[in-house]
């Protein structure tokens, strides 16, 4: 079946270190690929997404890329703040057509500490 | 322009009874989707709806059921309650095929 397996938290960092976050990922097709904040207390929020192969994903100076030959989109950020300390989410989901709804496929999530 | 709101934020319940939440999507969107996120995990899919009608479900037994109004807000309803309903009830929003959803605070959902 189709799933989504990420790395495990937390992850403690300095402020301004180098963020990764690795995903993997098991889909029969050709899937999205999301990553989702959590922030303690609230519900998620779609940090990037990438819809085909190669495709880069960026914001807020996070970044992913769809590698299809590795099956990975791993997250990066080249200098993190305390601001990011947050729960972190790789997910998927097939396009709308063909009987698919688009339902998200999720890991189980990537805790951020990040210390001053 | 409001986001996805859901009511309400908090819920204490006792193992057999019913409960029933609520979402508003965003505006613009027709489908309304219902994940549940237990401590520590990610969010799983109990089912969507769109057009007023549960177009796919996810492994949830039948206590778990759902409605979507012509409005396109949704409720979601959990018979015969037990402890391991105790989750974090997050409702996300779209616009009918297209990837993006949008999620909304979520229901702490508490059954002692």
């Amino acid at each position: 079946g189709n799933s989504v397996t990420q790395m495990e938290g937390p992850v403690t960092l300095s402020e301004e270190a180098f963020l990764t976050i690795n995903c993997t990922y098991t889909a029969t097709g050709y899937p999205s690929l999301f990553w989702y904040v959590q922030y303690p207390g609230e519900g998620l929020q779609l940090l990037l997404k990438a819809t085909k192969a190669d495709d880069k994903g960026s914001n807020k100076g996070f970044e992913a890329t769809y590698r299809k030959e590795t099956t990975s989109f791993h997250l990066e950020k080249g200098s993190v703040q305390v601001s990011d300390s947050a729960v972190y989410f790789c997910a998927l989901s097939f396009s709308g057509g063909s009987g698919n709804t688009g339902k998200l496929i999720f890991g189980q999530g990537t805790t951020l500490q990040v210390k001053p | 322009d409001a986001g996805v709101t859901q009511s309400p934020t908090h819920l204490i319940k006792t193992r057999g009874q019913q409960v029933t939440l609520r979402c508003s999507p965003k505006s613009g969107h027709d489908t309304v989707s219902w994940y549940q996120q237990a401590l520590g995990q990610g969010p799983q899919f109990i089912f969507q709806y769109y057009e007023e009608e549960e177009r796919q479900r996810g492994n949830f037994p039948d206590r778990f059921s759902g409605h979507q109004f012509p409005n396109y807000s949704s409720e979601l309803n959990v018979n015969a309650l037990l402890l391991g309903d105790s989750a974090l009830y997050l409702c996300a929003s779209s616009l009918r095929g297209y990837h993006e959803q949008y999620f909304g605070p979520g229901t702490r959902l508490t059954v002692t």
